[in-house]
């Protein structure tokens, strides 16, 4: 069963506009949550997590427990953001992610 | 970022032939994973190792299997039992505790 949800497998934006990537998740407890990025060429790395609450190349998450979200936002796109966003939710001893959202910021 | 290799990069399997792709980290982490990456479909879990000797499987465990013999290595079989292997692999690992994964450069497998 599909634990991560990304709705959107495309999204499209102009450089300065604002961006937000879907995530939802199905576990009804405590998750821990994960933004990763794939940029072009290389290696999949992670973006953010939500227990830092951190806010990572203008990038910020909000863990929603009452919409059991977590999507992924930042005011002002750049197009070096233009890349692959998997979110991912660890739990019991696995980490799961969602289909991906393929991001592309035109200039 | 050396601290997971992936070998070979590019891998061709014939009919009926069993590959095997390999992982080895020097990070220290005792949890390791493989995953299939398919076009609109993401990762998809095939296997996973939380400590040596010990692996469960995953969403896609069918026609794969592993074997952990030593912390640092977590290699996959691809069987010909897998009828569509033609996939990008990659493996993962992670420290202890809930951390973030380590990915390698990834294995492309295709069928000749």
């Amino acid at each position: 069963a599909q634990r991560v949800t990304q709705p959107e497998k495309l999204l499209s934006v102009f450089k300065g506009a604002p961006v937000e990537l879907k995530c939802n998740y199905s576990y009804s407890g405590s998750p821990e949550l994960f933004w990763y990025v794939q940029y072009s060429r290389q290696r999949l790395q992670l973006l953010l997590r939500h227990i830092s609450r951190e806010s990572i190349k203008g990038f910020t998450a909000d863990l929603n427990k009452g919409e059991t979200s977590f999507h992924l936002k930042k005011p002002f796109a750049q197009e070096e953001d233009s890349a692959m966003y998997y979110c991912a939710e660890y739990n019991n001893n696995d980490m799961r992610f969602g289909a991906g959202t393929r991001l592309t910021v035109k200039p | 970022d050396g601290g997971i290799t992936q070998s070979p990069k590019y891998l061709f399997r014939k009919e009926g032939q069993n590959v095997t792709l390999s992982c080895e980290q020097n990070l220290n982490h005792d949890a390791m994973y493989w995953y299939r990456q398919d076009p609109g479909q993401g990762l998809r879990l095939i296997y996973y190792s939380q400590i040596v000797n010990d692996f469960q499987k995953g969403d896609i465990a069918e026609g794969y299997s592993v074997s952990r013999e030593k912390k640092e290595s977590f290699p996959l079989t691809v069987t010909s039992a897998q009828k569509n292997p033609t996939a990008f692999y990659l493996c993962a690992s992670m420290g202890s505790g809930v951390q973030p994964q380590h990915f390698g450069d990834g294995t492309r497998l295709s069928i000749l």
